[in-house]
């Protein structure tokens, strides 16, 4: 069964718009949150990183939120570019050590137009 | 920013061959791990490796899977004999001493193609 959710599995966007990308969880433990960039062909690219219990984080136009208690985050991006076309990987590590494991999301795949 | 490098970015081999593939992680860093992502589906984890052991692996490290890291060179994922739905992307990851699982840097990518 998967353990990290995401959605909408797709989404076009106008550039200059702002979007949402949703991540629901079940793993457990929930040391951290990660959200990655993954452009086609390309490796992964991290954009913030979440921690505690209810986190909110800002990294120039994105943004995200977490809160472990619902197992749940958004990553916000706001004025897409075009260069923001890529998939946006939820990813929840399970330990706090560099031994943890990550679990990953299948990715919401965004597309931004003209 | 430090970067982990994937030799080569795509490799074709024929089942039944032996496959190597490197990974030269981020100098100074002592946790590496393999990830796989078939195509269309989510990365998972496979192996975890530090002090020259092996420390975690989950049920897609299968036996004819190894890894090692001989006298710090690159760290390598060997799989003999290669089976068709070894066909996947594998991510090289590294992560530093005593660091949490958080800092954590990817590589781009090695696409495996079993024919």
């Amino acid at each position: 069964k998967t353990q990290v959710e995401q959605s909408p599995q797709s989404l076009v966007v106008r550039q200059g718009e702002n979007c949402v990308l949703q991540c629901n969880y079940s793993v457990t433990p929930d040391n951290h949150l990660r959200w990655f960039k993954q452009d086609t062909g390309k490796g992964l690219v991290s954009l913030t990183v979440l921690v505690d219990q209810k986190d909110k984080t800002s990294n120039g136009r994105y943004s995200a939120t977490l809160d472990k208690d619902a197992k749940h985050s958004t990553l916000h991006i706001t004025a897409t570019l075009l260069d923001d076309t890529a998939t946006y990987i939820c990813v929840v590590g399970d330990r706090g050590s560099a031994l943890g494991r990550l679990h990953f999301g299948a990715g919401t795949q965004l597309i931004v137009i003209p | 920013g430090p970067k982990v490098l994937q030799i080569p970015s795509h490799q074709i081999i024929d089942m039944g061959q032996m496959v190597t593939l490197n990974c030269d992680p981020v100098s100074n860093h002592l946790y590496f791990y393999w990830y796989k992502q078939i195509l269309g589906q989510q990365m998972e984890f496979l192996v975890n490796f530090y002090n020259g052991k092996v420390m975690e692996k989950s049920k897609l490290f299968k036996d004819q899977f190894s890894v090692e890291r001989p006298d710090g060179s690159y760290f390598t994922l060997k799989i003999q004999p290669t089976a068709l739905e070894d066909s996947a992307v594998y991510f090289c990851a590294s992560s530093p001493q005593g660091a949490s699982n958080e800092r954590l840097f990817f590589g781009h990518g090695t696409k495996l193609s079993v024919l």
